[in-house]
């Protein structure tokens, strides 16, 4: 079983969809936990961290149920720019730097 | 003003050379970290960095051999390259913030093609 996986893609959406990404991750010793969004041919860049009480930023909310060891992410009025890849990250290490475990990413495509 | 740099941006080499793959950041961060994202597009981490020392090596091949000069610097030599070595390697360095969290910034990447 991967430590972390994301719902497989693409996600092929029009302008203005609702669109919501769900994740698991396997090991309940994980301390933190993220969603990163890669462009094309670019690096991974936080979009935002996830915690338990979820935390709303702008058009994304993102949940975390430790119990179920689940996280979410929610786009709402998605646009043009929200095509990419999201990824699902989980940090299993709280001192002297993390660990981040990746999932496997999910792509979104936008579409007028 | 790059916030975390790799250089080179592209890497096109033989099987058997050796190469290597320099990371700088300045953003005054402690751990520096390497990457591999292959052609599935997995993103996996081979090592960290903290204050120059070794804390992560995820069962990464010995040909593959960090050095960390000081804090804002952290290189990759790879030696002996085989054709599965080909992937994109990024670099991120990163800060402990609130609550313990760390946000990790990654570098441009490094494309690495060995033929």
């Amino acid at each position: 079983r991967k430590e972390v996986e994301q719902d497989p893609g693409p996600f092929n959406v029009p302008e203005g969809a609702t669109v919501a990404f769900n994740c698991t991750y396997s090991n309940s010793a994980s301390q933190s936990f993220f969603w990163y969004r890669q462009d094309c041919r670019k690096e991974p860049k936080l979009l935002m961290s996830v915690y338990s009480s979820g935390n709303e930023d702008g058009r994304f909310t993102a949940q975390l149920n430790r119990a179920s060891q689940y996280i979410s992410l929610l786009i709402r009025d998605s646009k043009l720019s929200d095509s990419a890849t999201y990824l699902c990250v989980v940090n299993m290490l709280r001192n002297q730097g993390g660990k981040l475990i990746f999932g496997q990413g999910t792509e979104l495509s936008v579409k007028p | 003003d790059t916030a975390v740099s790799q250089t080179p941006k592209y890497l096109v080499t033989q099987m058997g050379n050796d190469k290597s793959i320099k990371c700088e950041q300045n953003l005054g961060h402690d751990t520096m970290y390497w990457y591999k994202q292959d052609s599935k597009k997995f993103l996996k981490i081979m090592f960290s960095y903290n204050n120059k020392e070794l804390i992560i090596n995820e069962t990464v091949p010995n040909r593959f051999s960090p050095k960390s000069p000081d804090k804002a610097h952290l290189n990759l030599h790879i030696n002996s390259l085989e054709l599965g070595d080909s992937a994109v390697y990024f670099c991120a360095s990163s800060r402990v913030g609130l609550a313990g969290v760390e946000t990790q910034y990654f570098g441009p990447g490094t494309r690495l093609l060995v033929l």
